[in-house]
């Protein structure tokens, strides 16, 4: 089956402690996205790519960084610099950056311990 | 700036029709999309409108006036499943701005 899987679904970290969430997709997507939803919030973009080996700040990038070294796979990393953490984190996929459709993963809840 | 604005909650009873509205000002529009999201899931994709009209599928038909800024979505017959948040979002350059989104009660 073709999708977009998130793991873990729950993440807890520690005071200092970068963290990494997984995100990857079977879609032959090129585009893909990361975004931070707070409870009773939209979704706020963190960071985007639109090919492999490269990608773009969102909104809200401070804290997090990324890598796109195979088209399936779009790792977030949370830095001990993002001092409020704790939130839905989303991962999503599109044909292409300008596609109105996104798929979005499961979601990972990070929180902070 | 890009902005978009819907209302924060809406509630209606089993069976009735209910419209979100959602108005938006941003640079580089595309179109508009409209997205569920049930408690604690993932968002998944309604529809989207990138001229000016009705879009009919199934149920839910939506809504856009590019001139004004404006469009909305419409819930027909409205069922208990169909309770939770929706939000608007506008395609920009190479990405989708969203909405706050609009927590719909569905009541018995």
């Amino acid at each position: 089956d073709g999708g977009i899987t998130q793991s873990p679904k729950y993440l807890f970290r520690k005071e200092g402690q970068n963290v990494t969430l997984s995100c990857e997709q079977n879609l032959n997507h090129d585009a893909m996205y990361w975004y931070r939803q707070d409870p009773g919030q939209g979704l706020r973009l963190i960071y985007y790519s639109q090919i492999v080996n490269d990608f773009q700040k969102g909104d809200i990038a401070e804290g997090y960084s990324v890598s796109r070294e195979k088209k399936e796979s779009f790792p977030l990393t949370v830095t001990s610099a993002q001092k409020n953490p704790t939130a839905f984190y989303l991962c999503a996929s599109s044909t292409s950056g300008t596609e109105e459709t996104q798929y979005f993963g499961p979601g990972t809840r990070l929180l902070v311990l | 700036g890009q902005s978009l604005e819907q209302p924060s909650e809406v509630t209606a009873v089993e069976g009735a029709i209910v419209q979100i509205n959602c108005t938006y000002q941003t640079s580089g529009f595309y179109g508009l999309s409209w997205y569920q999201q049930h408690d604690g899931g993932a968002p998944t994709f309604l529809s989207y409108n990138a001229l000016d009209g009705l879009e009919e599928t199934g149920r839910f038909s939506s809504f856009l006036s590019r001139s004004d800024s404006y469009g909305y979505l419409l819930l027909q017959e409205l069922q208990m499943k169909d309770s939770a948040s929706y939000f608007c979002a506008v395609s920009a350059t190479n990405k989708l701005i969203f909405g706050t989104g609009t927590l719909l009660a569905v009541q018995p």
